[in-house]
C-alpha cells in the first residue's frame, strides 16, 4: 500500500501568520492518464472532514483562498497564507490513485 | 442538501457480525461511487471498501477482505457493510463517503457509528 507520511503532526501557529503541511508519499502518484490524485482534507472539531483541494492545487467551492496546494510526484504541500481561528483542526492529505486510498497520518493546527 | 446517516454500529463480541447502513438523501444516490472509512482511536483513517453505481465493481482493504461485504439498494437510497468474523482491531467510528478524486463532483462524509469489538 502506498505510504502517506505527513509533517508535522502538530503545528501550533499565531493567528494571522503563514503555516505549511507537507505530505510525502511512498511511489508516485500519477495514474495512467497522467493526472495526480492527492487530497487534502480539513477536520474541525466535532465535524465530519471537509474536502478543501482535490488534485493536488484546486480549490473546492467555498474554500477561502488563503489555502493553497502544491507540488507533484511524490512530495506535496498544503498553505494556508493567513492562518485564521476557524482553521483549526486536524489536516489530512490522501492519495486516490492506488487502491486502497490512503491517507497521511493528519496534522493538528491548533492557535498558539 | 446531501446528508449520510449511519446506522448500525455497537457491541459486539470477537467473532461476531455486525450490519452497518447509510441512508444517502440530497443527491441522485444511484449516479455515485459509494464508500466506507473506518478511522480507530489514535489511528489514521483507512479506506475500508468502495463500490461503483450499480454495485458490480467493489474493492476492499485487504484486512477485510473475505469478512466484509459491501453492498446497495439504489431504490432505497442506502449503503451496507456486512462485516462478519469481527476483531478487536476492527472496532473502529466507520463513515460512509460519497468520494470524489476530482473536481466533478463534491466529496462527502457521514458523521459516522462506532464499531467495538470487544468481549
Amino acid at each position: 500500500d502506498v505510504v502517506m507520511t505527513q509533517s508535522p503532526l502538530s503545528l501550533p501557529v499565531t493567528l494571522g501568520q503563514p503555516a505549511s503541511i507537507s505530505c510525502r508519499s511512498s511511489q508516485s502518484l500519477v495514474d495512467s492518464d497522467g493526472n495526480t490524485f492527492l487530497t487534502w482534507f480539513q477536520q474541525r472539531p466535532g465535524q465530519s472532514p471537509r474536502r478543501l483541494i482535490y488534485m493536488v492545487s484546486n480549490r473546492d467551492s467555498g474554500v477561502p483562498d488563503r489555502f493553497s496546494g502544491s507540488g507533484s510526484g511524490t512530495d506535496f504541500t498544503l498553505k494556508v497564507s493567513r492562518v485564521e481561528a476557524e482553521d483549526v483542526g486536524v489536516y489530512y492529505c490522501m492519495q486516490g490513485a492506488h487502491w486502497p486510498w490512503t491517507f497521511g497520518q493528519g496534522t493538528k493546527v491548533e492557535i498558539k | 442538501e446531501v446528508q449520510l446517516v449511519e446506522s448500525g454500529g455497537g457491541l459486539v463480541q470477537p467473532g461476531g457480525s455486525l450490519r452497518l447502513s447509510c441512508a444517502a438523501s440530497g443527491f441522485t444516490f444511484s449516479n455515485y461511487w459509494m464508500g466506507w472509512v473506518r478511522q480507530a482511536p489514535g489511528k489514521r483513517l483507512e479506506w475500508v471498501a468502495k463500490m461503483n453505481q450499480d454495485g458490480r465493481a467493489k474493492d476492499y482493504v485487504d484486512s477485510v477482505k473475505g469478512r466484509f461485504t459491501v453492498s446497495r439498494d439504489n431504490a432505497e437510497n442506502s449503503l451496507y457493510l456486512q462485516m462478519n468474523s469481527l476483531r478487536a482491531e476492527d472496532s473502529a467510528v466507520y463513515s460512509c463517503v460519497r468520494p470524489s478524486r476530482s473536481g466533478s463532483y463534491d466529496h462527502y462524509w457521514g458523521q459516522g457509528t462506532l464499531v467495538t469489538v470487544s468481549s
